[in-house]
């Protein structure tokens, strides 16, 4: 069965410091990989989503990346964090056909001090 | 513009009670799905159901029903007999056919559901 792994669960980072959330999927081959970012109390914010290696598409532009290394290695990144990325941070993976569900990872909450 | 509105921002409601979650949607497209899905306190969401344009029988699974109707661009769902587990935050989606060729999913801003004992 498919499984997706994030992490890490929480991070404190302070303003300016560099991030790297990881996201890996297992058991499915060539899937797409989504990044979303959950304000509290808020709806889910699509940031970048990818359909195969090395292809990255950007929703909003902001101050973080995205790359996808190998098919199943999603990675969001920072160089320099501002407070305004605070936040909870989900990955998910869907099989490449519309009308396939979206799978979420468990999350990572960010907290940008 | 493609666009699912929760207009429900929170609801309360004693256990045992029926509750309905609306969701009401803006699409272009004759081909497209819905979905919905439960974020638990511990923050991951959870699949619950996928629904396509062309199939709008009503659909039961245990205690939850969900009623797609396209004539009102609405695909709402309803717990019947609430229980204190089922206390989240209940998001409904689109999936549509994106301009870049593939596709996206559109989120609604979300119901919390608060069942109290």
């Amino acid at each position: 069965s498919q499984t997706i792994h994030q992490w890490p669960a929480t991070l404190v980072q302070p303003v300016g410091s560099p991030l790297s959330l990881e996201c890996t999927v297992e058991g499915t081959s060539n899937p797409n990989l989504y990044w979303y970012r959950q304000a509290a109390g808020r709806g889910l914010q699509l940031l970048f989503y990818s359909v195969g290696i090395g292809q990255i598409s950007s929703e909003v532009p902001q101050n973080l990346s995205a790359s996808r290394p190998q098919d199943r290695q999603f990675i969001l990144s920072s160089k320099k964090l501002l407070l305004s990325d605070s936040g909870f941070y989900l990955c998910a993976w869907s099989g490449d056909s519309l009308g396939q569900p979206q799978h979420f990872g468990d999350g990572t909450r960010l907290s940008i001090l | 513009a493609q666009k699912v509105t929760q207009a429900q921002t929170e609801i309360s409601v004693v256990e045992k009670e029926d509750v309905t979650l609306d969701c009401v949607y803006e699409t272009r497209d004759t081909t497209y799905y819905l979905f919905w899905y439960k974020q638990p306190p511990s923050g991951e969401l959870v699949f619950l159901i996928r629904r396509n344009s062309f199939d709008e029988q009503n659909e039961i699974s245990g205690r939850y029903s969900w009623n797609f109707q396209k004539s009102t661009s609405s695909f709402n769902f309803t717990i019947t007999a609430s229980q204190v587990v089922d206390s989240a935050v209940y998001f409904c989606a689109l999936s549509e056919w994106a301009t870049s060729g593939t596709y996206k999913y559109i989120f609604g801003t979300g119901t919390r559901l608060k069942v109290l004992a």
